[in-house]
């Protein structure tokens, strides 16, 4: 059973502050990693893929892979209230026949405060 | 803008009564997928469609089922919802070589009453 794990949180930091979302996965052989930003009652939205190991950047958002550890974060400088939302990270699984089948953590709660 | 788009947003419908949510893309993607997503919980994939391979989750339950007609469209199709069946439901599609970023929909919201 391939499996992907986060605390659900939530996580709260002060606004400008880093927030630090961590994600844990156990298919070994797993190539492709993406975070989404999940709104209260809306459809997942990518921010960041990563599939070599290191750190990328993008914006406030650094997305940081280890493989042979198995895990892959988030890291959101100077989060502003507007960053409150749900991340899902997602590890895609090896298939077959050129169809991709990825799997989704639960997602971490996070709360930025004034 | 090229994109993913569900219909409808939200639906109500009542107890065993079918209803069919639809999702069309114009990012003329190969892979078109259908989740199931609860209150705080991941999304769980029912089905997915690699160009018109047809692939069921095992543990999808018999009462869902899915249709994609042509590359743009694809239908989900729920033949006797149950009150466990009220969930968001997401479309989301990706590209079969090149980056492998899923893109999802805004979603369907399904009551069941």
């Amino acid at each position: 059973q391939k499996e992907v794990e986060q605390n659900s949180g939530p996580l709260s930091v002060p606004e400008g502050a880093i927030a630090s979302l961590n994600c844990t996965y156990s298919d070994r052989v797993s190539q492709s990693f993406f975070w989404y930003r999940q709104y209260s009652g809306k459809s997942p939205e990518l921010i960041m893929s990563i599939y070599s190991n290191g750190d990328k950047e993008d914006g406030r958002f650094t997305a940081q892979l280890n493989k042979a550890s198995q895990y892959v974060s988030l890291l959101i400088r100077d989060s502003q209230p507007s960053d409150s939302a749900t991340y899902l990270c997602a590890v895609r699984q090896s298939a077959s026949g050129g169809s991709y089948i990825p799997t989704f953590g639960r997602g971490t709660s996070l709360i930025v405060h004034p | 803008d090229a994109m993913v788009i569900q219909n409808p947003r939200y639906q109500v419908t009542q107890f065993g009564k079918p209803v069919t949510l639809s999702c069309s893309q114009t990012l003329n993607h190969n892979v078109m997928y259908w989740y199931q997503q609860k209150s705080s919980q991941a999304p769980k994939l029912l089905f997915h469609y690699y160009d018109k391979d047809f692939n069921n989750e095992a543990d999808t339950p018999d009462n869902f089922q899915s249709r994609r007609p042509n590359t743009s469209f694809c239908f989900l199709d729920i033949r006797s919802p149950g009150l466990g069946d009220a969930a968001m439901y997401l479309c989301a599609t990706r590209a079969a070589s090149g980056p492998n970023e899923q893109y999802f929909g805004p979603g369907t919201r399904l009551t069941v009453t």
